[in-house]
């Protein structure tokens, strides 16, 4: 049984592009969160899938946003990216509001 | 505002030793809560966890401790070992949210 997987594991690229990541959520998981890990800090929210929709939001601006396929997997996407985006995106899922399982993160590193 | 955070940023320990790490929550509003083990480069882990109607829970190794009168949560490591070594994470799920709220993280560093 997989876990939560994430790709790519690793992305560079340059102030003012767009970039998409992507999760798949453990077998019988129907929920994906994702977060944004600064260097030193815990997780911060972003936002939530469930049933295809964002179910909730954390405080971050319109420049993300993001999809959940009826596979229950989900894509983030980021617009005009600045510097300060570079940070290790995480992935989560969970059935509704049980135990979220993280993915390994993918690695954003914006130059 | 919401808020999670740790006593103790760095926790160091004799391989063999127990570990607690402490955790102090702000939102009375909480009703579940986390605790996750995070290795270099790897995504937070979880570990055990324990819901506003538990004081204690006991997983392999670990415990749970829940202190809803003054908003404290405790992870208690017995015979710590190497492996152990990680940054650990506090998180809290309240209300009508679905969102995780982290704290900083702790780092435990088992002596050999």
């Amino acid at each position: 049984d997989a876990g939560v997987t994430q790709s790519p594991t690793h992305l560079i690229k340059t102030r003012g592009q767009q970039v998409t990541l992507r999760c798949s959520p453990k077998s019988g998981h129907d929920t994906v969160s994702w977060y944004q890990q600064a260097l030193g800090q815990g997780p911060q929210f972003i936002f939530q899938y469930y049933e295809e929709e964002e179910r909730q939001r954390g405080n971050f601006p319109d420049r993300f946003s993001g999809h959940q396929f009826p596979n229950y997997s989900s894509e983030l996407n980021v617009n005009a990216l600045l510097l300060g985006d570079s940070a290790l995106y995480l992935c989560a899922s969970s059935r509704d509001r049980d135990e979220q399982y993280f993915g390994p993160g993918t690695r954003l590193t914006v130059t | 505002g919401e808020s999670v955070g740790l006593h103790l940023p760095t926790l160091s320990v004799q391989e063999g030793d127990n570990s607690i790490i402490n955790c102090a929550y702000s939102n009375s509003a909480s009703d579940y809560f986390i605790w996750y083990k995070q290795e270099s480069g790897k995504g937070p882990q979880f570990i055990i966890d324990i819901r506003s109607n538990m004081d204690k829970r006991q997983g392999q190794r670990v415990t749970v401790l829940l202190n809803k009168t003054v908003k404290h949560l405790s992870l208690q490591i017995a015979a710590t070992q190497p492996g152990d070594s990680a940054v650990y994470f506090c998180a809290e799920m309240g209300g009508a949210t679905n969102k995780l709220i982290f704290g900083t993280g702790t780092l435990l560093a088992v002596q050999p």
